[in-house]
């Protein structure tokens, strides 16, 4: 089964600095997708990136960019020019590109923005 | 368009009440899930659709049951409410064609059992 892995329960920043939130996962697949999401106290889930498995170039979203390694099967985000308005739970979420049609979420990982 | 639909937004049950949790998407989206999220454990996946008629299990079902008569629906019954289904119940769907894997959440149901 996948497993998606966030070892940063919590990480702060100050506005205007650059962050970087960890994910690694585990997967047998070669096609699948992974994503970054945002959930701020208002509880909606909001899609911030999203990358293809299949591509070898790095997603990038305005201020939001990963590093994608597969061999390393990690993802991380990094967040540049931090506003307030990132202060958010961020999760990290895989799914697989062939019959598995499950989405699989870590656990989060609370970042808060310091003025 | 409206998107994913959920109602309602919070409810308080007492202990062995039973209620449904109502979820629509006006997307015509083939697949549709229903995730719980507890304080510090992120999403986990209750039950999923990948169409009208199909349903399957996901990893904490128990306690729980769906049923997928139309394509814009996919409510989520709780028969026998217990404490530990104290959560926020997000539903969600996405297309399940090409290479669009996004899915779109509601707004949640934020669920009390007491």
């Amino acid at each position: 089964a996948q497993t998606v892995t966030q070892s940063q329960p919590e990480m702060s920043v100050q506005e205007a600095e650059t962050v970087t939130l960890s994910c690694t996962y585990d997967t047998s697949e070669s096609d699948y997708y992974l994503f970054w999401y945002k959930q701020p106290p208002s509880r909606q889930m909001i899609l911030v990136i999203r990358q293809e498995a299949y591509k070898q170039q790095n997603a990038t979203e305005n201020r939001f960019s990963v590093n994608f390694q597969k061999a390393a099967k990690s993802f991380s985000l990094k967040i540049s020019d931090s506003q307030l308005g990132d202060a958010a739970m961020y999760f990290c979420a895989y799914i697989g590109g062939g019959s598995n049609y499950k989405l699989t979420f870590g656990k989060g990982t609370l970042l808060t923005v310091n003025p | 368009n409206a998107g994913v639909t959920q109602t309602p937004k919070f409810r308080i049950l007492k202990i062995g009440q039973s209620m449904t949790l109502q979820c629509t998407q006006d997307m015509n989206h083939n697949y549709m899930y229903w995730y719980r999220q507890d304080p510090g454990m992120g999403l986990k996946l209750i039950y999923y659709s990948v169409g009208a008629g199909i349903t399957d299990k996901g990893e904490v079902p128990n306690g729980y049951n769906v049923s997928r008569s139309t394509t814009e629906d996919f409510p989520l019954r709780l028969e026998l409410a217990a404490p530990s289904q104290t959560s926020v119940y997000f539903c969600a769907s996405r297309p399940g064609t090409g290479d669009n894997e996004k899915l779109f959440f509601g707004s949640g149901t934020q669920l009390s059992v007491l």
